[in-house]
């Protein structure tokens, strides 16, 4: 599965939208982008995947670029419930395990 | 519909023990997979059972090893603990099929603390 870069740490203001970029230069065309976050002493939740196409759900959208890249994941409206690391991954539709690297620490502030 | 649950909770070993970690996997899932989480790390893979089968196994060695029942609820089994193997273990399960597989949602985790 392709490696993938993202920041280590950013900070959001409430109610702001947040932007977490991740690079995944090395991805290959039958990979896709998923994204996890961890709240601090939980499980990571998932939050929303990708081929190609930009994907929006109830939690976020996901931006990939046309050369598939990179990719943004929006937290339109940020909350301080939404302090945690946010993992992006990237993998085969029939992988069986999900590589996580060390995540964007991300701190919504009041 | 009810989550994936693990149990226990927490847990404190001594070097050289054995220990089972328990998961139960959400309703309608037949896949569990078993991360280990180092402090400030992100999750590593262990391994992931499918239908009661080994369906892939990380970088750990044969002392980790695995279970899942009819019910697909699945063990994870630790001999001969070892300082290093203190760590959040988390359970994870996920439907058959698609990109869905790798929609996993995951348990609470159990804190494993070595002596």
């Amino acid at each position: 599965d392709a490696k993938t870069t993202q920041p280590t740490s950013m900070d959001c203001a409430e109610g702001r939208a947040a932007n977490l970029p991740c690079n995944h230069s090395t991805i290959s065309g039958n990979e896709y982008v998923y994204w996890y976050r961890q709240i601090h002493s939980q499980g990571p939740q998932y939050i929303i995947h990708g081929l190609k196409n930009n994907e929006t759900n109830e939690m976020a959208s996901l931006i990939i670029t046309e050369d598939r890249k990179s990719s943004t994941l929006i937290l339109p409206h940020a909350t301080l419930r939404d302090t945690a690391v946010y993992y992006c991954i990237v993998i085969k539709a029939a992988g069986n395990k999900l590589t996580f690297g060390g995540g964007t620490r991300v701190l919504v502030k009041p | 519909e009810t989550g994936v649950t693990q149990s226990p909770t927490h847990l404190i070993k001594t070097r050289g023990q054995q220990v089972t970690l328990r998961c139960s996997s959400q309703s309608g899932h037949n896949t569990v997979s078993w991360y280990q989480q180092a402090l400030g790390q992100g999750p590593q893979f262990i391994f992931q059972y499918y239908r009661e089968e080994e369906n892939g196994r990380g970088n750990f060695p044969p002392r980790f090893s695995g279970l899942q029942f009819p019910n697909y609820s699945s063990e994870l089994n630790v001999n001969a603990l070892e300082l290093d193997d203190s760590a959040l273990y988390l359970c994870a399960s996920s439907p058959e099929g698609g990109p869905s597989y790798n929609e996993q949602f995951f348990g609470p985790g159990t804190r494993l603390t070595v002596l």
